[in-house]
C-alpha cells in the first residue's frame, strides 16, 4: 500500500515563527503536492513539485515556500507564520501523467492541523 | 474557468438505502476523475479513479460513473451503512495539468 506520512498531526506555533511541515512518501512518486483545507473554501493547492528540486506555484503560494531535496520528501515552509495560516495542511503524491505509469492516482497523508497564535 | 461542483452540500439517508452523490465539471477535457472520502479531522482516502477513457469503476459497494459529454460523474453507494458517514469529495485532473481541481464535497450522514 502507498504510504504518505506527515511529520505532525497537530502543531501550535506563535506568530512570526518559522514553521516546517514535512511529508514523506514511499512509492517513488514523481509528483508531490501541498494543499490547505479551510471550511467553506475546500482544498486549495499551495505548491507542487514534479521532480527533485523542481517546484511550481499553486493557487495560493503567498507566505509559503517549499523544498524538495530528495524524491521521497517534500517540505512546506512558513517563513513567518501568521494567524491566517491556521489551517489543515494536506500532503499528497502521485506518479507523473507523462511517466512510465499512466495510473496516477493521488494519495494523501493524514494531515497536519496547524494553529498559529 | 475549470470548476468542479458537488450538490447537495449535505445529505442524510436511512441505513440500508442506496444513494447517489453527484459531481459536475465545466471542462470536458479531463484526464481522470477521482473520488475521495474524508472523515472529520483526517486526510483523504482515495476511493475510485476513473480515467477519461472509462465509463465506470467499481469497488465493493461503490460504483463511480463518468459522462464527459455532460460534464458529470456520480458515486453510487449500495446498501448504505453508518460507517459510510463522511464527506465525499470528487476531484478532476485536466489534460496538461498535474494538479487536481476539487469540489467542495458532500457531507453524508447515514441514519441507523
Amino acid at each position: 500500500d502507498v504510504k504518505v506520512t506527515q511529520s505532525s498531526r497537530y502543531l501550535v506555533k506563535r506568530t512570526g515563527e518559522k514553521v516546517f511541515l514535512e511529508c514523506v512518501q514511499d512509492m517513488d512518486h514523481e509528483n508531490m503536492f501541498w494543499y490547505r483545507q479551510d471550511p467553506g473554501l475546500g482544498l486549495r493547492l499551495i505548491y507542487f513539485s514534479y521532480d527533485v528540486k523542481m517546484k511550481e506555484k499553486g493557487d495560493i503560494p503567498e507566505g509559503y515556500s517549499v523544498s524538495r531535496e530528495k524524491k521521497e520528501r517534500f517540505s512546506l515552509i512558513l517563513e513567518s507564520a501568521s494567524t491566517n495560516q491556521t489551517s489543515m495542511y494536506l500532503c499528497a503524491s502521485s506518479f507523473s501523467s507523462g511517466g512510465v505509469s499512466s495510473y496516477n492516482e493521488q494519495f494523501f497523508g493524514p494531515g497536519t492541523r496547524l494553529t498559529v497564535l | 474557468k475549470q470548476e468542479v461542483t458537488q450538490i447537495p452540500a449535505a445529505l442524510s439517508v436511512p441505513e440500508g438505502e442506496n444513494l447517489v452523490l453527484n459531481c459536475s465539471f465545466t471542462d470536458s477535457a479531463i484526464y481522470n476523475l477521482q473520488w475521495f472520502r474524508q472523515d472529520p479531522g483526517k486526510g483523504l482516502t482515495s476511493l475510485l479513479l476513473i480515467q477519461s477513457s472509462q465509463r465506470e469503476q467499481t469497488s465493493g459497494r461503490l460504483n463511480a460513473s463518468l459522462d464527459k459529454s455532460s460534464g458529470r460523474s456520480t458515486l453510487y453507494i449500495a446498501a448504505s451503512q453508518p460507517g459510510d458517514s463522511a464527506t465525499y469529495l470528487c476531484a478532476v485532473r485536466y489534460f496538461g495539468n498535474e494538479k487536481l481541481t476539487f469540489g467542495t464535497g458532500t457531507r453524508l450522514t447515514i441514519i441507523p
